[in-house]
């Protein structure tokens, strides 16, 4: 089974609202990494965050990592019909060099 | 740079053929993986590679074969293709398993 499970599985805003994803995972982790697909793309990186910080900020995004839960979120501030994607977590397991995605959350922001 | 590159982008395949999906890259990283990604799914390890010469299997490696000649390319052989394997399927590299960087995918139809 995959490593991290995002919720919701499906997300529908209005323009100018936030939007939060969670993600949740298995195993100790080295980092944890949020990407983002727009129909049916490549993924893009969008931020990092390593197993010794709890929260990151990167423009309109933050990212929080509670590592005793095993789950993160990302805040999407502001959301914009452009940030309508696929949002997904990767978790690289501190045993390997694996990099494992979880199922992805689909955010639909309505203009 | 061109990044990450991936041929075909689309491919048919009849069942119990074989084909080689190629991946290059030309930033010099050292890890490249590849992921398969079904639809409405997130992306599955197949194989990895830390650096040239060193393979390991992902989540999914079944019925796959992978190479490391150099640290430029990373080709995915399907050994015998089966309906199972239709698929989009992602070719990433990095300078270890922080930002990955993926190609644009391959469609494959396995008929």
């Amino acid at each position: 089974s995959q490593q991290g499970e995002e919720d919701p599985q499906a997300l529908s805003i209005q323009e100018g609202e936030n939007a939060t994803m969670n993600c949740s995972y298995k195993t100790s982790i080295n980092n944890l990494q949020w990407y983002r697909q727009n129909s049916g793309r490549g993924l893009v990186h969008l931020i990092l965050i390593r197993s010794n910080e709890r929260e990151k900020h990167s423009g309109r995004l933050r990212v929080t990592l509670d590592t005793s839960k095993k789950s993160s979120s990302l805040l999407i501030t502001a959301s914009r019909a452009a940030d309508t994607a696929s949002y997904f977590c990767a978790t690289e397991d501190d045993s390997s060099y694996k990099l494992i995605f979880g199922s992805g959350t689909r955010l639909l922001v309505r203009p | 740079n061109a990044g990450v590159t991936q041929t075909p982008k689309f491919q048919v395949l009849k069942t119990g053929q074989s084909m080689t999906l190629q991946c290059a890259q030309d930033m010099n990283h050292e890890y490249m993986s590849w992921y398969r990604q079904d639809p409405g799914m997130g992306l599955r390890l197949i194989h990895y590679s830390v650096g040239a010469g060193i393979t390991d299997q992902g989540e999914v490696p079944n019925g796959y074969n992978v190479s490391r000649s150099t640290t430029e390319d990373f080709p995915l052989r399907l050994l015998s293709a089966a309906p199972s394997q239709t698929s989009v399927y992602f070719c990433a590299s990095s300078r270890s398993t922080d930002t990955q960087y993926f190609g644009p995918g391959t469609r494959l139809t396995v008929l």
